[in-house]
């Protein structure tokens, strides 16, 4: 199965900034996307990211609030924008495709934003 | 758009006792999926089950598909303290929504000695 290296794990940030979060697999993979997790909750998807091309957003969530980059295969960022405390939250990363059975998880991004 | 309902929320049990957790999608599913994510961690993937009707087991747990591929349910045998955690099902439909997962509420194991 394939390995995800997520990063950072966890960040305190000031409101009104911006954070990146880069998600890098060890091998080539098909599909992508990025969850958002509430503390207890269930996963929320924010968007498939596509190679070479736009992501393709869930209702609720905007470019330009959540911008996403995949320029090859193996690797995408998420970046949340103009943060709020709101946003607070767990992102993660999942991949399938190539050699990943199922949907492989990063170990997550723990936001909060004060 | 598809909604996918997971009961129970919570179950505790004595570790020894079975345990089952059923998923229900408003939509009909190309696949079913479960995935277990222990606290502080990140979810894992247990199974995919893609046939009407399918049951698969992994050791102590049963995983089912039901036959019009709408609902799941999974069951462990004889639970112990190293199932804690939380069970969450995942629907897959097809068309569009290709590749997307769908996920349930979630059931909170909680196995007591």
């Amino acid at each position: 199965s394939a390995v995800i290296s997520q990063k950072p794990s966890r960040d305190i940030c000031q409101r009104g900034t911006s954070l990146t979060i880069q998600c890098q697999v060890d091998s080539q993979v098909t599909m992508m996307f990025w969850y958002r997790q509430q503390p207890g909750q269930s996963l929320t998807l924010i968007a498939t990211a596509n190679q070479g091309s736009e992501a393709t957003y869930e209702s609720g969530f905007v470019i330009d609030k959540f911008p996403i980059s995949r320029p090859n295969l193996t690797f995408s960022t998420l970046t949340v924008s103009n943060m709020s405390p709101e946003d607070s939250s767990i992102y993660l990363c999942s991949v399938t495709g190539g050699r990943v059975h199922g949907y492989t998880f990063g170990s997550g991004t723990r936001l909060t934003v004060v | 758009g598809q909604q996918v309902m997971q009961i129970p929320q919570y179950q505790h049990v004595q570790e020894g006792e079975d345990f089952t957790t059923y998923c229900n999608s408003s939509t009909t599913l190309s696949n079913i999926q479960w995935y277990k994510q222990r606290p502080g961690g990140h979810p894992v993937f247990l199974i995919q089950l893609v046939k009407s009707g399918e049951v698969k087991k992994q050791k102590r747990l049963t995983f089912q598909f039901g036959e019009a591929k709408k609902n799941s349910s999974l069951h462990i045998t004889a639970t112990q303290t190293t199932d804690v955690g939380t069970y969450f099902c995942a629907g897959q439909a097809g068309g569009t929504s290709y590749g997307k997962l769908t996920f349930g509420q979630g059931t909170i194991l909680t196995v007591h000695p």
